[in-house]
């Protein structure tokens, strides 16, 4: 079954750091680029982030650009998102998310795996 | 940046009927849209991708069109498990991003 994993979130206060992780199985993870989406409470998605198959190319949205670090190892099947300096509105359900063509180079594509979210929680 | 537009905000339907979501980019995004469908408490389902390609899975009642800026998600018979938030995405240039969703509920 293809499925996508995440986990480390929880409740950090402002300017706190966590490290988030998504474990990917049933499918060949370094065909495929990948993406951190997340949704806060009640509202709509919003891309965070994308990574090429080889990680020599990564995005970010501007909303995160200079705090969070995506990363990957295609040995352990793994996607990383590496959050500092976090701020109240980055409240919300983060998702990893598969694209849906293969390809070695950077895609920017569809999503077509979803995982079940981490909720990350900015608060004093 | 590319901004998603999606209408209406609300779409109330009664079961059997044909619903017709409109998706709007500020920019020419070719056919590079996609659809996803959300339900409470769960993550996104792709449902269409190249604007009219329906994904893995995906009944044919669920059919979209359209290319440029204009799109259209139709939805040709309700089902009671069609009434969720649907949302579109440009993927043409970067930063992809997201329509802020329409939710379809029952009449």
């Amino acid at each position: 079954e293809v499925q996508l994993v995440e986990s480390g979130g929880g409740l950090v206060k402002p300017g706190g750091s966590l490290r988030l992780s998504c474990a990917a199985s049933g499918f060949t993870f370094d065909y495929y680029t990948m993406n951190w989406v997340r949704q806060a409470p009640g509202k709509g998605l919003e891309w965070v982030s994308s990574i090429s198959t080889s990680s020599s190319s990564v995005y970010y949205a501007d909303s995160v650009k200079g705090r969070f670090t995506i990363s990957r190892d295609n040995a352990g099947n793994s996607l990383f998102l590496q959050m500092n300096g976090l701020r109240a509105e980055d409240t919300a359900l983060y998702y990893c998310a598969r694209v849906v063509t293969q390809d070695t180079a950077m895609v920017i594509d569809a999503f077509d795996i979803w995982g079940q979210g981490t909720m990350v929680t900015v608060s004093s | 940046e590319i901004v998603m537009t999606q209408s209406p905000v609300t779409l109330s339907v009664s079961p059997g009927e044909r619903a017709t979501l409109a998706c709007r980019a500020s920019q020419s995004v070719g056919i590079s849209l996609a659809w996803y469908q959300q339900k409470p408490g769960q993550a996104p389902r792709l449902l269409i991708y190249l604007a009219s390609i329906r994904a893995t899975g995906i009944p044919a009642r669920f059919s979209g069109s359209g290319s440029g800026t204009e799109f259209t998600l139709t939805i040709s018979s309700l089902q009671s498990e069609d009434f969720a938030v649907y949302y579109c995405q440009q993927y043409n240039n970067w930063p992809t991003g997201f329509g802020p969703g329409t939710k379809v509920d029952i009449k």
